[in-house]
């Protein structure tokens, strides 16, 4: 079971373009969190999906962010016009379920950073 | 809107020590708790997941605690070691579809 498996692992983007973060949820997990960590900042929840639906996507930026989880392949989590404040890690999770004893499992995350 | 604080924000002890991890929460109603630890630049390895209806988890020389009336819990890490430095992350979930994370305590195991 090879885990939940981000990519890429760093990404460098100039402001303006498009930075597009991938990630595959352990095999069997329906369930998938994007979480951002800023610089001496904690985790912070952005959304949450299965497959082909966004169940809650209250931690999200208005503008410029998006995420999917489509029927085949990894949820997407894209950054439109990249700003210097973007920089960060951000981390994917997938869990099997939602009940209490169902706790998460972590990528080792992409580091984004805009020059 | 749950808030997690992690006490103290470092820590370092030596080798072999026992040591305790802090962390406090302002929601009691939570639906569970997880430790996880952070190694600088990678992402996080969960420890233990303490569900709201029990007290205490344990995994070898780890054992967590979990108070819910007091808003409380605790990260005890026996006879620790060098490669037991990292930091530390608490993360409580309530009803809802997030965990909120504290900010850590950074953990060093002096040789």
């Amino acid at each position: 079971n090879a885990g939940v498996m981000q990519n890429p692992r760093h990404l460098v983007r100039r402001r303006g373009q498009e930075a597009r973060l991938r990630c595959s949820p352990m095999k069997g997990h329906s369930h998938v969190y994007w979480y951002r960590q800023l610089p001496e900042e904690g985790l912070k929840f952005m959304v949450y999906l299965q497959k082909e639906n966004i169940i809650d996507e209250s931690g999200m930026p208005k503008e410029r962010f998006s995420a999917e989880f489509p029927k085949e392949g990894p949820s997407i989590l894209r950054i439109q016009q990249v700003v210097r404040g973007d920089s960060a890690a951000y981390f994917c999770a997938s869990s099997f379920g939602q009940g209490p004893g169902y706790g998460y499992t972590f990528g080792s995350g992409t580091r984004l950073t805009v020059v | 809107k749950q808030e997690v604080t992690q006490i103290p924000a470092a820590l370092s002890v030596p080798e072999g020590e026992n040591l305790v991890l802090n962390c406090s929460f302002t929601d009691s109603a939570i639906y569970n708790l997880q430790w996880f630890r952070q190694d600088p630049g990678k992402g996080l390895t969960s420890l233990l997941l303490i569900q709201s209806s029990q007290r205490e988890q344990t995994s070898g020389r780890l054992n967590a605690s979990l108070d819910k009336s007091s808003g409380r819990s605790t990260l005890y890490i026996a006879a620790s070691q060098p490669g037991d430095s990292a930091t530390y992350l608490c993360a409580v979930r309530n009803t809802g579809n997030q965990f909120y994370f504290g900010t850590g305590t950074s953990l060093t195991v002096i040789p």
